[in-house]
């Protein structure tokens, strides 16, 4: 079955930095991949996805990159605030599959 | 329109004692999933429901846990005998059909905390 490993578990940068979430997963056929944004005691919510037709999606400040001959996904958050102090988890599916796995979660902290 | 919705958002009780928790999904959302996260941890799936099929319960870590769903409406997690380890916070999600690319819509969550 699909396995995602996710890196770092934690990442503190300074506020207006750069942030950048890697994962990656082992099933060629996952062509799904969302990110969600966990806040302290909050219900996680999805903040971007990208379908494996693509290898680059951006909104605003964040953005996903694919590369899927390597297998691999990563969040990227430019001009970081505060506000984007949250656990993000990445997940993969493939179109049959009925399941996400998600990855273990990485912890961001934006130092003021 | 209205998110997944979860009830209660919070439940104390004693060890030992039979807890039900309940899900409210997305109206039309004919997936619903069961995870369960321990604190600072990430998320554990539990059981997943498609519309009339067979649950998959490949997740349920013993049969203290069961969970029932009728159609594609309100589902219930039901956790017997509770233990410490039980204590976490039960989240539901919902996703509107079986097709593997559209993302999950998660609830608040019940914090659980065995006494």
């Amino acid at each position: 079955g699909e396995n995602v490993e996710q890196h770092p578990s934690t990442l503190s940068v300074q506020e207006g930095d750069s942030a950048v979430i890697k994962c990656t997963y082992s099933d060629s056929a996952s062509n799904y991949f969302p990110w969600y944004k966990q806040e302290l005691g909050k219900r996680p919510q999805l903040i971007i996805d990208i379908r494996s037709n693509v290898g680059e999606k951006k909104d605003q400040r964040i953005a996903v990159t694919l590369n899927k001959t390597a297998k691999h996904f990563s969040l990227h958050i430019t001009e970081t605030q505060p506000e984007d102090s949250a656990v993000y988890f990445c997940a993969a599916s493939s179109w049959g599959a009925q399941k996400l796995v998600f990855g273990q979660g990485t912890r961001l902290t934006i130092n003021p | 329109g209205a998110g997944v919705s979860q009830s209660p958002s919070n439940k104390v009780t004693e060890k030992g004692k039979d807890v039900e928790l309940r899900c409210d999904p997305i109206s039309g959302h004919t997936a619903l999933y069961w995870y369960r996260q321990r604190l600072g941890q990430g998320l554990e799936f539990l059981i997943y429901f498609q519309g009339n099929s067979a649950p998959d319960k490949s997740g349920l870590p013993s049969d203290r846990f069961s969970a029932e769903r009728t159609g594609e409406s309100v589902s219930t997690l039901t956790i017997q005998r509770t233990q410490q380890e039980d204590s976490a916070v039960y989240l539901c999600a919902s996703r509107p059909d079986r097709v593997g690319n559209q993302p999950q819509h998660f609830g608040d969550g019940t914090r659980l905390s065995i006494l």
